[in-house]
């Protein structure tokens, strides 16, 4: 049973471009949440999407954007990139009748930009 | 808001010594879940421990122990005799939302080295 994957693992931009980051879910689960993690610090929630449409958003600007496949995929998109962005990507999944607070994080992708 | 606060940065220890993970939270709800989560170098972030605002009953799963006090708000980690193979980043975590994958709040993390 395949957990949560992620795709790139690495990735190295310039400042001003943009960038897609990929996340499959755990087999059978519903819901995935993203993550931003600077180096250092805590992760910090970005947002949220179930049945193709974002939940839950934390504060982040609509620099960050996202999308949710049928097949419960999902992809982050961070246009015009700062410095700042530099960071690990964490994907979460879960399934949204299940254990309440049951998730499982991918492996994240390192997103660096010069 | 909710805010959960991890004091101690880092931590190094000997192996075999015991070692505790503070964790203090602030949130206006009564109902609540807080987490323990180990990030080894890889990146993953590795589930360890859940529990809700109404069971205060400490836990022990073999060298993890977990102490929730409401009336300090804190939610402590012990690890008993500690191996080099604990050396993580630990987070502690919480949730006030009841549905299944709901946004967390972590803390800043605490550096465990366990040295041999």
């Amino acid at each position: 049973d395949a957990g949560v994957t992620q795709s790139p693992t690495h990735l190295i931009k310039t400042r001003g471009q943009q960038v897609t980051l990929r996340c499959s879910p755990k087999s059978g689960h519903d819901t995935v949440s993203w993550y931003q993690q600077a180096l250092g610090q805590g992760p910090q929630f970005i947002f949220q999407y179930y049945e193709e449409e974002e939940r839950q958003r934390g504060n982040f600007p609509d620099r960050f954007s996202g999308h949710q496949f049928p097949n419960y995929s999902s992809e982050l998109n961070v246009n015009a990139l700062l410095l700042g962005d530099s960071a690990l990507y964490l994907c979460a999944s879960s399934l949204t009748t299940g254990v309440p607070y049951e998730q499982y994080f991918g492996p994240g992708t390192r997103l660096t930009v010069t | 808001a909710q805010k959960v606060t991890q004091a101690q940065t880092e931590i190094s220890v000997v192996e075999k010594e015991d070692v505790t993970l503070d964790c203090v939270y602030e949130t206006r709800d009564t109902t609540y879940y807080l987490f323990w989560y180990k990030q080894p170098p890889s990146g993953e972030l590795v589930f360890l421990i859940r529990r809700n605002s109404f069971d205060e009953q400490n836990e022990i799963s073999g060298r993890y122990s977990w102490n929730f006090q409401k009336s300090t708000s804190s939610f402590n980690f012990t690890i008993t005799a500690s191996q080099v193979v604990d050396s993580a980043v630990y987070f502690c975590a919480l949730s006030e939302d009841e549905t299944s994958g709901s946004r967390l709040t972590f803390g800043e993390g605490t550096q465990l080295t366990v040295n041999p």
